[in-house]
């Protein structure tokens, strides 16, 4: 059974820095790409950016990009989303999510339960 | 573009058909066969409804199809049931830098 299972909440002030994470388990980690998308309170979804884990080759959305590093650890299996320097408005839950992608398929077909980050001074 | 663009809410009886509309552009739903449909009740992650326009993953109830016509993207529901009230998300492969991209969420009401 495919399993991508987050890390737990979080809570930090402005200016800290964090990374959490999302242990995959139940496939192959290099055959699909990880994504990450945010969810602020009460608003739609936003794809944040993604890793291939097999060369690590990233892509950023324009919103997200210089804010946050995507990164995995391929010898274990897990992907991990860092913030540098936290702002309060990146209070939010951030799912990961698992992207299949082959010439005839692309879309997320199995998404972690989501960690609530929360930035409060 | 920041956002596909969907009614921000739409309700049925049990039992009738509703259909969520996706607007993108020619870069994005209109370009590639790449557009698939998230649902989500409160409090739980994502999960994908459709896949590549029209693709149903295994377990997912045949009462849920989808279909494009140009760069729009349309998401039906037939035989409205009180378990399909939640928020519906299209998403779409974009060929601009940012790659994928949401629509703005749907609020499925069933009266």
């Amino acid at each position: 059974e495919v399993q991508l299972v987050q890390s737990g909440a979080e809570v930090r002030k402005p200016g800290e820095s964090l990374r959490i994470s999302c242990k995959t388990s139940g496939y192959s980690f290099t055959t699909h790409w990880i994504s990450w998308v945010r969810q602020m309170p009460g608003k739609g979804l936003e794809w944040m950016g993604r890793i291939d884990p097999t060369d690590s080759y990233t892509n950023y959305s324009p919103s997200f990009e210089g804010h946050v590093t995507i990164s995995t650890d391929k010898s274990i299996g897990i992907a991990y989303l860092r913030w540098g320097t936290l702002k309060a408005s990146d209070t939010a839950i951030y799912y990961c999510a698992r992207v299949r992608r082959d010439i005839s398929s692309l879309h997320a077909d199995n998404w972690g339960r989501g960690t609530l980050v929360t930035v409060s001074s | 573009q920041s956002a596909l663009t969907q009614p921000a809410s739409v309700s049925g009886s049990p039992g009738q058909s509703i259909t969520i509309s996706c607007t993108g552009t020619n870069s994005d739903v209109g370009g590639f066969n790449f557009v698939s449909w998230y649902q989500q009740h409160p409090g739980k992650a994502p999960k994908v409804i459709i896949s590549d326009v029209t693709n149903r993953p295994s377990g997912v109830s045949n009462r849920f199809s989808g279909s494009k016509s140009g760069n729009t993207a349309s998401l039906t529901i037939s035989g409205l049931q009180a378990e399909d009230e939640a928020d519906y998300y299209c998403s779409s492969y974009t060929s601009s830098s940012t790659l994928y991209i949401f629509g703005t969420g749907t609020k499925v009401t069933v009266l």
